[in-house]
């Protein structure tokens, strides 16, 4: 059954601490991305990467680092410099022709205190 | 820099009723346009899209698109609503060899009432 899985569902961390989100997928899609949902402010993109070992910025990528060090997995590091990290965090993947449609985890919601 | 728009942040519609839900973008090349939605409890997912052709689009559970190349517009529709398609809705751009970076809306809630 083809997907993308992110865990866990929900984290909880204390202020001050690095915490690193898991997303695996195992679509054979080349390309995935991360982003931020808060409410009214619809996705915003954190990181994304087209190929293994290359990953750009996306908008609000400050406090945020990632890796791809092979092609099913993206984690992402939300570090201790992020001002505002509570917020519900989605992986996505796509191919890299044609129109690039994503396809979504379920999500990790952080709360961080 | 590309961004999207999407004019109704709630809409609330009785069983029955025709929907429209309003999309527009701003970026001066060609792009590809999608509507994602949320079902309660569920993985956000690819309604419809428009990558080329028809400007009309059709996508899943009834729903369809236009996009109105002057207008900078996608309008989400669907003649009659059901319960079940209670969500929330998102409209998304993708500038044409932006490497895949799409930019989302705001996101419309819709609840319809029995």
């Amino acid at each position: 059954d083809g997907g993308i899985t992110q865990s866990p569902k929900y984290l909880f961390r204390k202020e001050g601490q690095n915490v690193t989100l898991s997303c695996e997928q195992n679509l054979n899609h080349d390309a995935m991305y991360w982003y931020r949902q808060d409410p009214g402010q619809g996705l915003r993109l954190i990181y994304y990467s087209q190929i293994v070992n290359d990953f750009q910025k996306g908008d609000i990528a400050e406090g945020y680092s990632v890796s791809r060090e092979k092609k099913e997995s993206f984690p992402l590091t939300v570090t201790s410099a992020q001002k505002n990290p509570t917020a519900f965090y989605l992986c996505a993947s796509s191919g890299t022709t044609s129109s690039y449609e994503q396809y979504f985890g379920p999500g990790t919601r952080l709360t961080v205190t | 820099a590309q961004s999207v728009s999407q004019h109704n942040h709630h809409v609330i519609l009785s069983e029955a009723a025709s929907l429209e839900l309003g999309c527009n973008y701003s970026y001066g090349g060609t792009v590809n346009l999608f509507w994602y939605v949320q079902y309660p409890g569920q993985h956000l997912q690819l309604l419809l899209k428009y990558f080329s052709g028809d400007p009309l689009v059709k996508g899943i559970k009834g729903f369809e698109a236009e996009f109105i190349k002057s207008k900078f517009s996608f309008n989400l529709r669907k003649p009659s609503v059901q319960w079940s398609d209670t969500a929330e809705y998102f409209c998304a751009v993708n500038a044409r060899g932006n490497a895949g970076k799409s930019t989302f809306g705001d996101g419309t809630t819709l609840t319809v009432k029995p």
